[in-house]
């Protein structure tokens, strides 16, 4: 069965360090997002991205990150400065359409020091 | 703006006994509604969802939810717990312009034998 995988499972950086964590979508699809799950608290959305580019980003999605889709499998995502408060799991999600029903890869861990 | 309420961040049953997590919503058009399941060091994966057809959906392993539009209401319910039910449960309403999954703020559900 198709899935999204995503690299790394967990990554560990020092504060103002770059990250970029990487996904591939399943093959077909079309719309793309990443979306973020702090310790303890809910799954929220940061950006979507659809026809190489950006179709909607949210308030925590901030000059700090950037998504590309370079090659046209891979879509990553880049912090260029981390924060403390960037520790999180961070989830890849892609949709052959636009209803919503949207396949999430097992996530990303950073652990920002 | 729509948002997701999901009543509870943890809720303990028996096995065998029924399992009932609700979530409300807020909507300004039709939602498309859906349950998604974690299970511990994994992804997201959808349950089911309703996209305005049958009021009652039918998920997999044994779940189903009931949307109830005059108590704003998706709650999610199965006749009969077991053991590996045991996750974190999240319900969503999608932005239909974007895509975007919106989510509740999960039910933690433990299992006990």
């Amino acid at each position: 069965e198709p899935e999204v995988t995503q690299t790394p499972s967990h990554q560990v950086t020092q504060m103002g360090q770059e990250v970029i964590l990487r996904c591939v979508p399943i093959s077909n699809h079309l719309y793309f997002y990443w979306y973020r799950q702090i310790l303890g608290q809910k799954v929220e959305f940061l950006v979507s991205f659809y026809n190489n580019e950006i179709s909607e980003k949210s308030e925590i999605f901030d000059d700090q990150f950037s998504v590309e889709r370079p090659d046209g499998s891979n879509f990553t995502l880049k912090i260029r400065s981390t924060k403390l408060e960037d520790s999180a799991m961070y989830f890849c999600a892609s949709s052959n359409r636009v209803d919503g029903e949207l396949f999430f890869g097992e996530g990303s861990r950073l652990t920002v020091l | 703006a729509q948002s997701v309420t999901q009543l509870g961040s943890h809720v303990s049953v028996s096995e065998g006994a029924l399992v009932l997590l609700r979530c409300n919503y807020s909507s300004s058009v039709p939602p498309y509604l859906f349950w998604y399941v974690q299970y511990p060091n994994q992804g997201l994966q959808l349950l089911l969802k309703y996209t305005s057809a049958a009021t009652l959906v039918k998920g997999i392993n044994g779940f189903e939810a009931e949307f109830k539009k005059s108590e704003t209401s998706f709650h999610l319910t199965k006749p009969s717990a077991h053991m590996s039910d045991a996750a974190e449960y999240f319900c969503a309403v999608s932005d239909l312009e974007g895509g975007k999954l919106i989510f509740g703020q999960g039910t933690e559900l433990s299992v006990k034998p």
